[in-house]
């Protein structure tokens, strides 16, 4: 089975620290996404990647920077987390040529 | 940018009816998925419709899919009280590798 690793399942950081959400996943996907789900918004794409040190932006980029340099790893960075930054986060893979994602069980973080 | 929209928002129905959730979208694509989530968790797929297929099954779940009126609707039957979750229909964008989801179904089934 695929297995898609978040590493943290609940998060509380201060406003203006920098934090790095990771992703891992096992089974050699190329593709890897990071949404934000907020009540009544559904999920939101942040960045993706499609291949190791490629990134692409999602539709709400702002505030948010991505690093690929292992296949299997996918990090979020928010650079100065900021109160409206409060979501769940939930991270994807897909393997190229295909369209099944595979998902994370999402970090929840709180920015205080 | 492009986005299945679902609707209801919300479904409640009693033990043992079907629910029906819909979904529309606004572009190309070339196929649309379903997925599940429960409370606090990730999402888990259910099934996937091509958009050259009208419709699937897959046990207790029908999707079908109308790519002239760009929507698509799941039927779950027979539902059961373990059906309680979120559900969200996905497209991919046709011209890229963006999955895109929409705002997703809560349904609640009553004892």
């Amino acid at each position: 089975d695929v297995k898609v690793t978040q590493s943290s399942r609940y998060l509380v950081k201060r406003t203006g620290e920098k934090v790095f959400l990771e992703c891992v996943q096992d089974m050699d996907h190329e593709n890897m996404f990071w949404y934000r789900q907020d009540p009544g918004l559904g999920l939101r794409l942040i960045y993706f990647s499609y291949d190791v040190k490629m990134k692409e932006k999602g539709d709400i980029p702002e505030g948010y920077s991505v690093s690929r340099e292992k296949k299997e790893r996918f990090s979020l960075i928010l650079e100065s987390a900021s109160t409206n930054q409060t979501s769940m986060y939930l991270c994807a893979s897909v393997s190229r040529g295909n369209t099944e994602a595979f998902f994370g069980q999402g970090t929840r973080l709180t920015v205080v | 940018s492009q986005q299945g929209e679902e609707d209801p928002q919300a479904l409640s129905i009693q033990e043992g009816e079907n629910a029906t959730m819909n979904c529309s979208y606004k572009t190309s694509i070339n196929n649309l998925q379903w997925y599940r989530q429960n409370s606090g968790r990730g999402l888990v797929h259910l099934i996937l419709i091509r958009s050259n297929e009208r419709e699937k099954h897959s046990g207790r779940l029908r999707v079908t899919l109308d790519t002239s009126k760009k929507s698509s609707s799941l039927l779950i039957t027979a539902s059961r009280a373990a059906d309680t979750a979120s559900y969200f229909c996905a497209t991919d964008d046709s011209s890229a590798s963006k999955i895109i989801f929409g705002s997703g179904t809560r349904l609640s089934i009553r004892p």
